[in-house]
């Protein structure tokens, strides 16, 4: 069973646009969505987090969405960069240990 | 890598030999975690510890065992390596309560099983 699923696998976005990947949910009881991104050869890195008493979370250039009742939640960048193709993971924890479900992932590519 | 060192870094090892990967970190984060990547699969949790010599299992512990008798190191044995362990393994950690959640991630370990 999958627990949280993302789309799309991959996206291909000119600089400047605007790259939009999405999650979805299953158990209601997680508390804690974070994204992570991941360069080749690297480990994930933390690169925003949500919790659900709150709809939009923003740093910079990423932004969270987040929609309780539809259980979903995205990932906005903003004015897209070649420097942000990577692998973008969503994740979800429930409780204090922070055991994350990570969705498959999403493979962006900012094209110049 | 937030003081998180992962060795080997490379491994090629032989099916139905053992194998432990080592997870060292400097952060002192009572949390640990092993997860292995798979393409197609994203990360998946293995074990993690929630103290020393604390531990459960995570979505995909058959075929593998940890141990953490020290709050630094998180060992993660393949007690008899297959071929379908062949994969990138990440450990990480996190603090307890009272922090916020984040995981960090160590740079990686690449094992093949021949």
């Amino acid at each position: 069973q999958q627990q949280v699923k993302q789309s799309p696998q991959s996206l291909i976005v000119q600089k400047g646009g605007i790259s939009i990947i999405n999650c979805a949910y299953e158990n209601t009881a997680f508390d804690y969505f974070p994204w992570y991104q991941q360069f080749p050869g690297k480990g994930p890195a933390l690169l925003i987090a949500i919790r659900p008493d709150v709809s939009e979370k923003k740093e910079g250039r990423f932004t969270i969405s987040f929609n309780k009742s539809a259980k979903q939640f995205s990932l906005h960048i903003m004015d897209s960069q070649p420097g942000d193709s990577a692998t973008y993971f969503c994740a979800a924890s429930r409780g204090s240990n922070y055991k994350l479900t990570f969705g498959k992932g999403t493979l962006l590519t900012v094209n110049p | 890598d937030a003081g998180i060192t992962q060795s080997p870094r490379h491994k090629v090892t032989e099916t139905g030999t053992p194998v432990t990967l080592r997870c060292h970190q400097t952060e002192n984060h009572r949390y640990m975690y092993w997860y292995r990547q798979d393409p197609g699969h994203g990360l998946r949790l293995i074990h993690y510890s929630y103290g020393v010599k604390d531990t459960d299992k995570g979505e995909v512990s058959d075929g593998y065992s940890v141990s953490r008798s020290k709050t630094e190191d998180f060992l993660l044995t393949l007690e008899s390596a297959t071929s379908s362990q062949t994969s990138v393994y990440f450990c990480a950690i996190s603090e307890s309560a009272g922090g916020r959640g984040e995981q960090y991630f160590g740079p990686g370990t690449r094992l093949t099983v021949t």
